[in-house]
């Protein structure tokens, strides 16, 4: 069965910590993804990746980067914390070609206190 | 730019009612078209798709339609259960540019009562 899992279901960190949050999905897929999901926002993108150590900005990068040293592993990082990232963001992953049905993770809610 | 417009919510129904959702997009060419579910506490899934025009996928008793004349991929549902209770969304992918990522709506929150 399809797997994306997630290091964290939920966290609470302070202001300015560096927060790592995990991903790793068990597909083979080539592209990785992390959205942040707030009500009445929906979904939106932070960053994707479409191959190893590859990565492109999504639509609101600021105050996030992200890692990818392997095919199976996407790490969102929040350099130091704020109150406006409390969240719950969402990891997902698809293949490059093809039907490119995403596949998501539980989700980790974020509160920075 | 590409975008994707759904119904606002949160939407209530009795158990056995029909269901709608609207959802209609803005985007050049013949873009695939994509309905996902997100049960309370989970991540999304896939819930249909429709990579053509005048596709219809369903899937678990839901239905919607590529309509390429009318822009819309409406969600139908003859007979809703209370397990349906669920946010949806509408997204689509751009079948040319930069088309590695969905272009997603804001979701419509569905509450079924018994």
């Amino acid at each position: 069965d399809v797997k994306v899992t997630q290091s964290s279901r939920y966290l609470v960190k302070r202001t300015g910590e560096k927060v790592f949050l995990e991903c790793v999905q068990d597909m083979d897929h080539e592209n990785m993804f992390w959205y942040r999901q707030d009500p009445g926002l929906g979904l939106r993108l932070i960053y994707f990746s479409y191959d190893v150590k590859m990565k492109e900005k999504g639509d609101i990068p600021e105050g996030y980067s992200v890692s990818r040293e392997k095919k199976e592993r996407f790490s969102l990082i929040l350099e130091s914390a704020s109150t406006n990232q409390t969240s719950m963001y969402l990891c997902a992953s698809s293949f490059l070609a093809g039907s490119y049905e995403q596949y998501f993770g539980p989700g980790t809610r974020l509160t920075v206190t | 730019g590409d975008s994707v417009t759904q119904m606002e919510g949160p939407v209530t129904l009795s158990e056995e009612a029909f269901l709608t959702i609207n959802c209609t997009y803005t985007a050049t060419g013949y873009p695939s078209l994509f309905w996902y579910v997100q049960y309370p506490g989970e991540g999304l899934q896939l819930l249909l798709k429709a990579t053509k025009a005048d596709d219809k996928g369903s899937n678990k008793g839901f239905e919607a339609t590529y309509r390429k004349e009318t822009t819309s991929f409406h969600l139908e549902k003859g007979s809703v259960q209370v397990s349906d209770s669920a946010v949806y969304f509408c997204a689509l992918r751009a079948n040319a540019g930069n088309n590695r990522k969905l272009i997603w709506g804001l979701g419509t929150s569905l509450a079924v009562n018994p």
